[in-house]
C-alpha cells in the first residue's frame, strides 16, 4: 500500500533562517507531487507541483522553492524565512497515470511558525 | 478567480440529523469531484468522489450529489455524528489537465452538536 511521510510535524524558526521540509512517498512510482499551504482559517493554496524528477512548477510567486531530487521525494525550501511564511504546509501525491481520476493523498502536515 | 466555491464558512447540525455541505464550481470542464475531511493539525483525508458521468455516489453515511447544469455538488452525511465535526473541502479536476491539479474550495467547518 502507498504511504506518504512528511516531516517535521512542527517547526519554529526565526525570521531570516533557512527552511527545509521533506516529503517522501512509498508504494508507488512516478507520482505527481504537490506542496500546499493552509493559512489560518483559509483553504488550501497550491504552492508547487511536480510531474517528474527535476520538474517543478510554481503556482504562486513567493519566498519558497521546491525540488524533486528523486522520484518519490519532494522538498520545500527557503533561503530566508519571512513572518508571512508561517502556516500549515501539506505535501500530497496523486497518481501520475494519465487520464486516470483518483484522489490525492496527504501527509500529516507541518506547522511552521516563523518568529 | 475562484473556480470552486464553498460559500458557507461554517455549519452547525444536531447529532443524528442530516448535514448538507454545498459546493459550486464555475469551470464546466471539470469532470471529477472530491470531498475531503480535515481535522486540525492533520492532513485532509479523502471521503468520497464522483465523476461527471454520474449524478450520485454513495458510501455508507456519505452521499455526494452532482448537478452539472447548476454546476453544483453537495455532500450529505446521514446521520451526523460527533466525529464528523471537521472542516470539509470540495475539490475538482479536469481529466485532460496535464498537471493533474485539484482545484480546492475554501472549506466549510462542520460542527455537530450533541
Amino acid at each position: 500500500s502507498q504511504t506518504i511521510h512528511q516531516w517535521p510535524a512542527t517547526l519554529v524558526q526565526p525570521v531570516g533562517s533557512p527552511l527545509s521540509l521533506e516529503c517522501t512517498v512509498e508504494g508507488t512510482s512516478n507520482p505527481n507531487l504537490y506542496w500546499y499551504r493552509q493559512a489560518a482559517g483559509r483553504g488550501l493554496q497550491l504552492l508547487f507541483y511536480s510531474v517528474g524528477i527535476g520538474q517543478i512548477s510554481s503556482e504562486v510567486p513567493q519566498n519558497l522553492s521546491a525540488s524533486r531530487p528523486q522520484d518519490r521525494q519532494f522538498i520545500l525550501s527557503s533561503k530566508k524565512l519571512l513572518l508571512s511564511d508561517s502556516g500549515f504546509y501539506l505535501c500530497a501525491w496523486r497518481t501520475g497515470k494519465r487520464l486516470l481520476n483518483t484522489e490525492a493523498f496527504f501527509g500529516q502536515g507541518t506547522r511552521l511558525t516563523v518568529v | 478567480d475562484q473556480q470552486v466555491k464553498q460559500n458557507s464558512p461554517s455549519l452547525s447540525v444536531q447529532e443524528g440529523r442530516i448535514s448538507i455541505l454545498n459546493c459550486d464550481y464555475t469551470n464546466s470542464m471539470f469532470d471529477y469531484f472530491l470531498w475531503y475531511k480535515k481535522y486540525p493539525a492533520e492532513g485532509p483525508t479523502f471521503l468520497i468522489s464522483i465523476s461527471s458521468i454520474k449524478d450520485k455516489n454513495e458510501d455508507g453515511r456519505f452521499t455526494v450529489f452532482l448537478n452539472k447544469s447548476a454546476k453544483h455538488l453537495s455532500l450529505h452525511i446521514v446521520p451526523s455524528q460527533p466525529g464528523d465535526s471537521a472542516v470539509y473541502f470540495c475539490a475538482a479536476s479536469r481529466t485532460m489537465d496535464s498537471n493533474y491539479q485539484l482545484i480546492w474550495g475554501a472549506g466549510t467547518k462542520l460542527i455537530i452538536k450533541p
